[in-house]
């Protein structure tokens, strides 16, 4: 099936710093999602997106729908040891509007040293 | 808004047995849910989507008679694991679509917390 190429695997910041990661898929997506995932837990929403171009912040989090339709990115600002976790991005294809699975990305483990 | 529960949030199974896990739409309902299997350190595999009132659609190369799904009401659907043997061994977790929750899009998915399944 559908794959989405999730990048980095993985990144060890110190806290203060900025973090980018960001995932690009072969083909078109209606929909990208973006999770947080911590140890033993099901994955968190952080944010969703679901126009081409569109730019929505949470918090420290900002996150951006590609004009392509085909990658979408999360920058996380200033972080804190608590962003310490697995981030998932997940996208809808574009293939009808009844179609509701996601495809997840491999995910980006995210390390904060204090 | 948009809360899913998971029951147990684990359970240890001997091989050959059958195990039940339970997955819960606390505030909304959800005539969709789907189950994900997720092995140490990867990403979440979708198994497949369970649809209140009909079966369920199996993702390529899970199995139907396996993994039984049940969507029984609005609010549950159940995933019984018949005859585990060790390399069933994972965590499985539920989501669903928040459908009639204010503010919230169909097309996002809310998940359950999980239930890890340890086959002896």
């Amino acid at each position: 099936g559908q794959q989405l190429n999730q990048s980095p695997q993985s990144m060890f910041i110190q806290e203060g710093e900025d973090v980018s990661m960001n995932c690009t898929s072969s083909s078109i997506f209606n929909t990208w999602l973006w999770y947080k995932q911590d140890p033993g837990e099901g994955p968190v929403l952080l944010i969703a997106l679901y126009k081409a171009g569109e730019l929505t912040s949470n918090g420290r989090l900002t996150a951006q729908f590609g004009i392509t339709r085909k990658d979408s990115f999360l920058n996380i600002s200033a972080s804190i040891p608590s962003d310490v976790g697995i981030y998932f991005c997940a996208g809808r294809e574009n293939s009808g509007g009844s179609n509701y699975k996601l495809t997840f990305g491999k995910g980006t483990l995210l390390t904060v040293n204090p | 808004g948009a809360v899913v529960s998971q029951h147990p949030s684990w359970v240890i199974c001997k091989s050959g047995t059958s195990v039940k896990i339970e997955c819960r739409s606390l505030d909304f309902q959800a005539t969709t849910m789907f189950w994900y299997r997720q092995f140490p350190k990867q990403s979440l595999m979708l198994m497949a989507t369970s649809n209140e009132g009909s079966k369920a659609t199996y993702e390529q190369g899970v199995e139907k008679d396996k993994f039984l799904i049940n969507h029984a009401s609005l609010t549950l659907s159940t995933l019984t694991v018949t005859s585990a043997h060790p390399e069933d061994s994972s965590f499985y977790i539920c989501s669903a679509p928040p459908w009639g929750t204010s503010g919230r899009s169909p097309y996002e998915q809310y998940f359950g917390p999980g239930t890890r399944l340890t086959v002896t």
